[in-house]
């Protein structure tokens, strides 16, 4: 069964440091998303990327983050001078045509920033 | 913009039945999910209400209002494997032209034997 998959499954890093979470987005698959989950609180929603741009973004997603599709299955998420609050469980999803509510979540990368 | 409302507790016996009810206010209402979540775990898809009415999967049923912006996620014969969090989602087209799913802050539902 096609899956979403991220790496790395948990990256620690130093305060300031900029780091970069990858995802495989299934396939045939032509919309995607990064959400984050701070340990104990609700999904939120980072941004959607659509035909190699974004679509929208939350008040969250600031000049700190970026998103890029590098190459024809790669999608990533580089959060630059990494603070404290930057901790949480950084989610990728993609989702196919039509709106049918499903979106594929990969297992996310756990952020921890020191 | 979104926002959902949902209980952030409950605790049911193995067996029984338990309803999760989440309200919403949002505009370019496009649907409601039900994604569920164990502890480390991602969200994963259970199920999608566009129309009013039930829609019934296995042990799952979930129930949306377009009229009243509610809808429930039922789960009948519990078993300990349903103790996980439980979140409802609007999907909306924001108005950007984007599909955009918003989360409620999740139940975390207890099974207890």
């Amino acid at each position: 069964e096609p899956e979403v998959t991220q790496t790395p499954s948990h990256q620690v890093t130093q305060m300031g440091q900029e780091v970069i979470l990858r995802c495989v987005p299934i396939s045939n698959h032509l919309y995607f998303y990064w959400y984050r989950q701070i340990l104990g609180q609700k999904v939120e929603f980072l941004v959607s990327f659509y035909n190699n741009e974004i679509s929208e973004k939350s008040e969250i997603f600031d000049d700190q983050f970026s998103v890029e599709r590098p190459d024809g299955s790669n999608f990533t998420l580089k959060i630059r001078s990494t603070k404290l609050e930057d901790s949480a469980m950084y989610f990728c999803a993609s989702k196919g045509k039509g709106y049918t509510g499903e979106l594929f979540f990969g297992e996310g990368s756990r952020l921890t920033v020191l | 913009g979104q926002s959902l409302e949902q209980p952030s507790e409950v605790t049911a016996v193995e067996g029984a039945i338990v309803q999760i009810n989440c309200t919403y206010q949002t505009s370019g209402f496009y649907g409601l999910s039900w994604y569920q979540q164990h502890d480390g775990g991602a969200p994963t898809f259970l199920s999608y209400n566009a129309l009013d009415g039930l829609e019934e999967t296995g042990r799952f049923s979930s129930f949306l209002s377009r009229s009243d912006s509610y809808g429930y996620l039922l789960l009948q014969e519990l078993q300990m494997k349903d103790s996980a969090s439980y979140f409802c989602a609007v999907s909306a087209n924001s108005g950007a032209g984007s599909y955009q799913l918003t989360f409620g802050k999740g139940t975390k539902l207890s099974v207890i034997p």
